[in-house]
């Protein structure tokens, strides 16, 4: 089964600061990988598909990137409504999640 | 706006099976892919799988023996069945859509299921 090792598993930052986070799959999935946003309390948020479309509505300072066995989920600008959790998905699992804290 | 409204028990007994329900609104049952995925009190995502709208199932490895999805077209709903159930499977489960890219686009609101005597 692949599985997707996701880093960091809490990352401390700014309002205004860039920050990415990044997704292994243990083996080369193409670019079959999401990202979702969660907060406390709800579910999680689909904000990409395809390693790197956006979903409608999602603010443009979400971006993602990579192909193969890589991937990055990127905010540039961080802003207060983005302090949450974020998983990468391949279809079938689920990265550890990554907890963004203010710093 | 399509929606998902999930029904079933919040407190389950060691040993017992859980049933959970999830109503498509707003959307057809067709052309998607819909999943069941888990969430322990604190921890990260588990997918438990999916039933497509053509009735094909796809289990996690470390649940198939206990797991069983289906789905009903009339009512727009599909369901979760889960046997022999151990304190380890308390969590919050959530019904979602997959669509062709297997993201999850609209999710249910989440059932807390404890077990416990």
């Amino acid at each position: 089964d692949i599985q997707m090792a996701q880093s960091p598993s809490t990352l401390s930052a700014s309002i205004g600061d860039r920050v990415t986070i990044t997704c292994r799959a243990s083996q080369s999935i193409t670019s079959w990988v999401a990202w979702y946003q969660q907060k406390p309390g709800k579910a999680p948020k689909l904000l990409i598909s395809r390693a790197s479309s956006l979903e409608g509505g999602v603010p443009s300072r979400f971006s993602g990137s990579g192909s193969g066995t890589e991937f990055t989920l990127t905010i540039t600008s961080l802003q207060p409504d983005d302090f949450a959790t974020y998983y990468c998905q391949h279809p079938w699992t689920f990265g550890q999640g990554t907890k963004v804290e203010i710093k | 706006q399509v929606q998902l409204q999930q029904s079933g028990p919040g407190l389950v007994r060691p040993s017992e099976t859980l049933s959970l329900t999830c109503t498509v609104s707003g959307g057809s049952i067709s052309n998607y892919y819909w999943s069941w995925i888990r969430q322990p009190p604190g921890k990260g995502l588990e997918w438990i799988g999916y039933i497509s709208y053509s009735g094909t199932t796809k289990y996690n490895p470390s649940l198939t023996s206990r797991v069983t999805m289906s789905l009903d077209t009339s009512n727009n709903q599909f369901s979760l069945r889960l046997r022999s159930l151990t304190a380890a499977d308390t969590a919050v489960y959530y019904c979602a859509r997959g669509g062709a890219v297997l993201a999850y686009d609209y999710w249910g609101q989440g059932t807390l299921v404890t077990v416990s005597s």
